[in-house]
């Protein structure tokens, strides 16, 4: 199993840009959700999924959209990138049907918008 | 809003020794898990130990342990023995519906 997997690691953006931050698992979980960690801020959460088709909002939702298709993947994206949205992105997975289970965690996104 | 506590910013121990970080929780739900996660340096968050908060025993794994005060609403980690492999950020927090609820963390430095 590869876990959770975020694509890229890296990327630089010039304000206004869009992109979207790819991320997959292969635990066939129900739950996935996008956090972005800031200094001193923790993780926060942007956005999550109960199953496929099926989104919420989070903490910071603003300037952030998601979709889930299938269970795998579960992107986000970002309209029209600001500064503000420079930060380190994390998706993460876990089974439903517990609150026991643990949440995995993707190896991140640093995103840095000029 | 119901939140995570970590009021240790920074926290540095020296090598062998054992140090403890805070943490204190709000919640109004009965049934609900807590957690640390460590976030070294690769970036990658690692689950360290996890309680459920309708055990009254407190949870421990290896050099890990934490002391769980259900009334008082806190969750500290302790680290015996410390190594120089523990240097990270470490974050508390708890389950709440679908989401997970994390404070800002603690980043423990391990002097040699």
């Amino acid at each position: 199993n590869a876990g959770v997997t975020q694509t890229p690691k890296f990327q630089v953006l010039k304000t206004g840009q869009s992109m979207t931050l790819q991320c997959a698992q292969d635990m066939n979980h129900e739950y996935m959700s996008w956090y972005r960690q800031d200094p001193g801020m923790g993780l926060r959460l942007i956005h999550y999924s109960v199953g496929a088709g099926i989104t919420d909002q989070g903490e910071v939702p603003n300037g952030y959209n998601v979709s889930r298709s299938t269970t795998e993947d579960f992107p986000l994206r970002l309209l029209s990138a600001a500064p503000s949205q420079t930060s380190v992105y994390f998706c993460a997975s876990r089974k439903a049907g517990g609150r026991a289970d643990t949440q995995y965690f993707g190896p991140g996104t640093r995103l840095t918008v000029l | 809003a119901q939140t995570v506590t970590q009021s240790q910013p920074e926290m540095s121990v020296q090598e062998a020794e054992t140090v403890t970080l805070s943490c204190t929780y709000d919640t109004s739900e009965s049934n609900y898990y807590l957690f640390w996660y460590k976030q070294p340096p690769s970036r990658q968050m690692i689950l360290v130990i996890r309680q459920e908060a309708y055990k009254q025993q407190n949870a421990t794994e290896n050099r890990f342990s934490v002391n769980f005060q259900k009334a008082a609403k806190s969750f500290s980690l302790k680290i015996s023995d410390s190594q120089l492999g523990d240097t990270a950020m470490y974050f508390c927090g708890r389950t709440g519906t679908y989401k997970y609820i994390f404070g800002t963390g603690t980043r423990l430095k391990v002097l040699a």
